[in-house]
């Protein structure tokens, strides 16, 4: 079955201890790419990546770092998690930047 | 910077009304993406456009690339279809979206 794959689903963690949220996909997608979702301000993107090891900064690239080592992983790293970065997080990929947007279940952040 | 307008925000209809949600954009694109998340969080994406109409089922979706317009329409709605969506605009490497319409479809 094609998903995008995320974990953990939901975590609460404490400032300042770094965390990864990871991504995986098994539909050989070029561009991947993360977001976070606020009531009030919708979806906005953190990082995208075009294919391994090209990547960027999207809207609010801020307290976050990525990678893109291998094709289907594109895990997302907080090295000190900040209350403001309480949030749902999305990862999604597409065959290309102009394709379709498959998205992962989601990742419930609480920062305390 | 965003510049994705939806409206309406809300949106209350009975089954079996025709509804449509609108976005509008003021920066050229890629594609506009239309998708829908259900209470529960996942997303799913509807409908992606450069130009013209697409119909899937009771869903339609048109752009107007010259005015910078899209809509999205849901005929003969009924419940199952209340959902919160989202359209998103695709410029370069990046998407932008909207904050999103919320349809609740009353039986």
């Amino acid at each position: 079955e094609a998903q995008v794959t995320q974990n953990p689903r939901y975590l609460i963690t404490v400032t300042g201890k770094k965390l990864t949220v990871t991504c995986s996909q098994n539909m050989n997608h070029e561009y991947m790419s993360w977001y976070r979702q606020d009531p009030g301000l919708g979806l906005r993107q953190i990082y995208y990546s075009m294919n391994v090891e090209v990547t960027d900064k999207g809207d609010v690239p801020e307290g976050y770092k990525v990678s893109r080592k291998e094709k289907r992983n594109f895990p997302l790293i907080l090295e000190s998690p900040s209350p403001n970065q309480t949030s749902l997080y999305f990862c999604a990929s597409s065959v290309t930047y102009t394709g379709e947007l498959f998205f992962g279940e989601g990742s419930r952040l609480t920062v305390l | 910077k965003n510049e994705v307008e939806q409206s309406p925000q809300n949106l209350t209809a009975q089954e079996g009304e025709f509804i449509t949600i609108n976005c509008s954009y003021s920066v050229g694109i890629s594609a506009l993406h239309w998708l829908q998340q259900h209470p529960g969080g996942g997303i799913v994406s509807l409908f992606m456009l450069s130009s013209g109409k697409k119909k899937h089922g009771r869903l339609i979706a048109t752009i107007n690339i010259q005015e910078k317009h899209s809509s999205l329409h849901i005929t003969a709605s009924h419940p199952r279809d209340s959902a919160v969506y989202i359209c998103a605009r695709n410029t370069g490497n990046q998407f932008y979206f909207g904050t999103g319409t919320s349809l609740t479809v009353i039986p």
